[in-house]
């Protein structure tokens, strides 16, 4: 384990479901993030959090709400999602201004 | 905003030899540049970093080279194995977060 344990690893779920993404870190990070990565297209950030305030929306689309309850827990809250949502997130934190550690990610499939 | 191009997407070496990969970035106030490494099925991890008051910076087979003036870094892989065989993401820190390159497929042949 790196320290940023993420569940479910797999997760199916219908376009009219509701389900959420799990995230904790145990290195005392003061930032956190969700990543979206697809086949197409590596690496989106999603999310910034830091110190629990969220920092950065990258203009994702309101189906996917992210929730920081404290600096060591972060949630990807689904719904109503698409086929193209489909994709690997990761999560990720990091101290300030130092590179991430990213979980290991959950592997998101929309049917 | 801070914009990171890398090339090549695809690089394919012989086994033994060495691999260069090169990103530019376009932030003048950027100050850390990782490079990750992302196995088939598994989270990209941290490999190695340079800060922008170093010019090089060396890890056994591994290296990052940094010319702040022109802006551009790249990842040198000497004696290439083929548990080398990955993608490579480049990436400089703005702002709050890392933006990251599109990657690189490195393909070691036998």
């Amino acid at each position: 384990e790196t320290g940023v344990t993420q569940t479910p690893r797999h997760l199916v779920m219908g376009m009219t479901n509701k389900k959420s993404l799990k995230c904790e870190q145990h290195l005392g990070h003061n930032a956190m993030y969700w990543y979206k990565q697809s086949a197409k297209k590596p690496l989106e950030l999603m999310f910034v959090y830091s110190l629990e305030e969220r920092v950065e929306n990258n203009s994702v689309p309101s189906r996917f709400s992210p929730e920081c309850p404290n600096s060591s827990h972060l949630f990807l809250h689904l719904h109503t999602l698409q086929p193209e949502d489909s994709a690997l997130y990761l999560c990720a934190s990091s101290p300030t201004g130092e590179g991430v550690t990213f979980g290991s990610g959950t592997r998101l499939t929309v049917v | 905003g801070e914009n990171v191009e890398q090339h090549p997407s695809t690089l394919s070496v012989q086994e033994g030899d060495s691999a260069v990969i090169k990103c530019t970035y376009s932030d003048s106030a950027s100050n850390y540049f990782p490079w990750y490494k992302q196995e088939l099925g598994k989270r990209p991890q941290l490999i190695i970093d340079i800060r922008s008051n170093v010019g090089e910076k060396k890890d056994q087979r591994i290296a990052v080279t940094l010319n702040k003036t022109a802006k551009h870094f790249s990842l040198h892989i000497t004696e290439t194995q083929p548990e080398d065989s990955a993608v490579y993401f480049c990436a400089a820190d703005s702002n709050y977060q890392l933006i990251w390159g599109a990657g690189t497929k490195l393909i070691i042949k036998p």
